[in-house]
C-alpha cells in the first residue's frame, strides 16, 4: 500500500520558473528517494537524501527533508520543457529493507 | 552495459488466462524488485529477492501471483487466472545491494491488459 502523498498533484508553470512539490510519508525512513518518469513508463533515480541529512543538491535540484515533520520537498530550478514528467518520492522504511513505498506523485508541466 | 530490461512490453491476455512477466537485471546486482503501476497512481511494491535470502513476498496483493529468480540473474513474475483489476505496468527494477539504500534502476516495464 502507499504510504506518501504528493502534493501537489499537478504542477503548471512557464520555463523558467521554479517548481516546488512535497512529499510527506507515514513511518520511520532510511532513506527518501526521488524518482522521474517519462511517458507513464520507466522510473528514472534523481537523488537519494539520508535520514541523517536535511539537504541536498544535484544540479538545477534541492530536495530537503524535515524527519519531525515527515515531510520532504523537492525544488527544480530554472525549468525546462524537458522537465516536464510525473515525478515520486519514494522512502526506504528504518528497518532498512529495500523495498520502495512510494507517494502518488506530481505531474509537473513545463510551458515553452 | 545494458540496461534492465522486461519483455514483453506489451501483453493484452483474456480474463482467466495466466501470464508470465520477465525481468533481466542489470548483471552484479543482487537485488531485484517488481512493482506494480495502475493508471494514474504510484507504484506498488509486490516482491523483492535479494541475493540467497528468503524473497520478502510482503506486496503481492493474492495467492494468484508468484515470482521467481534463478541466483541472481533473470526473474519471472506469473499472474494465475488473470482479472481485469490486474490490468497495470509491471516494472521491474534492481540494485547493488539492500542495506545502506541503494539507487534502483527500473526497466521499461510491461503494460498488461486483461480483456
Amino acid at each position: 500500500s502507499q504510504q506518501g502523498e504528493e502534493d501537489p498533484q499537478a504542477l503548471s508553470i512557464q520555463e523558467g520558473e521554479n517548481a516546488t512539490m512535497n512529499c510527506s510519508y507515514k513511518t520511520s525512513i532510511n532513506n527518501l528517494q526521488w524518482y522521474r518518469q517519462n511517458s507513464g513508463r520507466g522510473l528514472v533515480h534523481l537523488i537519494l537524501i539520508r535520514s541523517n541529512e536535511r539537504e541536498k543538491h544535484s544540479g538545477r535540484l534541492r530536495v530537503t527533508l524535515d524527519t519531525s515533520k515527515k515531510s520532504s520537498s523537492l525544488l527544480i530550478t530554472a525549468s525546462r520543457a524537458a522537465d516536464t514528467a510525473s515525478y515520486f518520492c519514494a522512502t526506504t522504511h528504518s528497518s532498512n529493507t529495500g523495498k520502495l513505498i512510494f507517494g502518488q506523485g506530481t505531474t509537473l508541466q513545463v510551458k515553452p | 552495459g545494458a540496461g534492465v530490461s522486461q519483455s514483453p512490453s506489451n501483453k493484452v491476455t483474456e480474463k482467466g488466462k495466466d501470464v508470465e512477466l520477465r525481468c533481466d537485471p542489470i548483471s552484479g546486482h543482487t537485488a531485484l524488485y517488481w512493482y506494480r503501476q495502475r493508471l494514474g497512481q504510484g507504484l506498488e511494491f509486490l516482491i523483492y529477492f535479494q541475493g540467497n535470502s528468503a524473497p520478502d513476498k510482503s506486496g503481492l496483493p493474492s495467492d494468484r501471483f508468484s515470482a521467481e529468480r534463478t541466483g541472481e540473474s533473470v526473474s519471472t513474475l506469473t499472474i494465475q487466472r488473470t482479472q481485469q483489476e490486474d490490468s497495470a505496468v509491471y516494472l521491474c527494477a534492481s540494485s547493488l545491494g539492500v542495506q545502506g539504500g541503494y539507487e534502483q534502476y527500473f526497466g521499461p516495464g510491461t503494460r498488461l491488459t486483461v480483456t
